[in-house]
């Protein structure tokens, strides 16, 4: 079985500071893929980033960027220059690739707070 | 492109009764997955649905189950509602053969009393 923790329930940050989000996964599987999504209060989840096991490489998207580490199981992401668009609640996500189907297994999220 | 769209957006329901919610996948995708959010969780996986069956299945009970339509559209259903069904439920579309990332709608708040 697979298993997401995000330890950070709620980060509180004022607009323009860095914000690092935290994620720890298991899973046996050597094949995966990983996944962050925003959850702004309107409910729906958007898509971020997907990243495959197979590739360590550090992503930079704009304000974002993700940090991949299989050594430790992480796969963090920190939004630099935070504004208050980005409030809304996080998650990280893992599917196993092999597997039929794309089940998501999702940790419990983490809110982030960017007060102006 | 219309996306992933869902209804109804909000429904009250009173313990012991049917929903049903549906979900329209965006254009291209035939998989459809359900996801139950409780508040201040993250989503758990309900079932999936490909080709109109249902190809996996979460930790939850029968009272929980689903459908897929030939142009790829689904319903969810929940039989005897328990107070504890109170959520939002997700529907995430992807295309199987591209290996896409999931998209989701907007979900459908449920309150059951």
């Amino acid at each position: 079985a697979q298993k997401v923790t995000q330890a950070q329930t709620e980060i509180s940050v004022v607009e323009k500071e860095d914000v690092t989000l935290d994620c720890v996964y298991e899973t046996r599987d050597t094949t995966y893929y990983l996944f962050w999504y925003k959850q702004p209060p309107s409910g729906e989840l958007v898509f971020l980033i997907r990243r495959n096991s197979f590739d360590e490489q550090n992503e930079i998207s704009g304000r974002y960027s993700w940090n991949f580490q299989k050594s430790t199981s992480s796969f963090n992401f920190t939004i630099t220059a935070s504004q208050v668009v980005d409030s809304a609640v996080y998650f990280c996500a893992l599917t196993l690739i092999k597997a039929a189907g794309n089940k998501l297994t999702f940790g419990g999220g983490t809110r982030v707070l960017v007060k102006p | 492109d219309a996306g992933v769209t869902q209804s109804p957006t909000h429904l009250i329901k009173t313990r012991g009764q049917q929903v049903t919610l549906r979900c329209s996948p965006k254009s291209g995708h035939d998989t459809v997955s359900w996801y139950q959010q409780a508040l201040g969780q993250g989503p758990q996986f309900i079932f999936q649905y490909y080709e109109e069956e249902e190809r996996q299945r979460g930790n939850f009970p029968d009272r929980f189950s689903g459908h897929q339509f030939p142009n790829y559209s689904s319903e969810l259903n929940v039989n005897a509602l328990l107070l504890g069904d109170s959520a939002l439920y997700l529907c995430a579309s992807s295309s199987d053969a591209q290996e896409t990332e999931a998209f989701f709608g907007q979900g459908t708040r449920l309150t059951v009393v």
